[in-house]
């Protein structure tokens, strides 16, 4: 099991210029989530899919996020334009289907590095 | 508003010696508490985990305590290693639901 792959590691971009991060979730997975991590916030959630679908994007800071799903083994979020208050670790995490009396871990990558100049 | 709230924000220990990690939460709703290691350059990935119903979980030389009346829980990392220099995050779930609340991390350093 290959695990949670992002890409690109790094982006470093000049603000105005559209980025867009890569996720491949854990094979059989059927929860996708992002995170965006600063030293200020910590960890917080930008959107999470089950089954490819959207369901909670209440953490997307503004309409320059976006994040889709096209299929269960591919996920991009874009920002379009990008901003230097952008900078940030942005993290992809995948679960297998939670349950009523079951919490299943959440397996990350290793992430993509974000710099916005 | 941070659902969870975590400290100390950074944290330095002797090898051999003990570190705690505290974290507090208002929503009783929550029923699930795993603590999430992170090396650098890497992902968190969950460590230890711990529901209300028992006050202590012990693995190897991690340990949750578990306080419920005070919404209190906490990370034990005993005979520290250099090896357990990292950043370690707590978090809350309410069973059922998808979302996972972490605090804002605390970032430990095992001296030699």
């Amino acid at each position: 099991d290959a695990g949670v792959i992002q890409s690109p590691r790094h982006e470093v971009t000049e603000m105005g210029q559209e980025v867009t991060l890569r996720c491949k979730p854990i094979s059989g997975h059927d929860y996708l989530f992002w995170y965006r991590q600063t030293m200020m916030r910590g960890l917080e959630l930008l959107i999470y899919f089950n089954n490819n679908v959207p369901i909670d994007d209440s953490g997307m800071p503004e309409d320059r996020f976006s994040a889709k799903m096209p299929n269960a083994s591919f996920s991009t979020l874009k920002i379009q334009p990008s901003e230097p208050r952008d900078s940030a670790v942005y993290f992809c995490a995948s679960s297998s289907r939670q349950g009523l009396f079951y919490n299943s871990p959440l397996h990350f990558g290793n992430g993509t590095r974000l710099t916005v100049t | 508003q941070q659902q969870v709230k975590q400290s100390p924000q950074s944290l330095i220990v002797q090898k051999g010696g003990i570190s705690i990690i505290n974290c507090a939460y208002e929503n009783t709703a929550f029923d699930y508490f795993p603590w999430y290691q992170q090396f650098p350059g890497k992902g968190p990935a969950l460590l230890i985990a711990i529901r209300p119903d028992v006050s202590e979980k012990k693995e190897g030389r991690f340990t949750i305590s578990f306080n419920k009346s005070a919404k209190q829980f906490s990370l034990h990392i005993m005979d520290s290693q250099p090896g357990d220099s990292a950043t370690y995050f707590c978090a809350a779930q309410q069973t059922g639901a998808n979302n996972l609340f972490f605090g804002t991390g605390t970032r430990l350093t095992v001296i030699p």
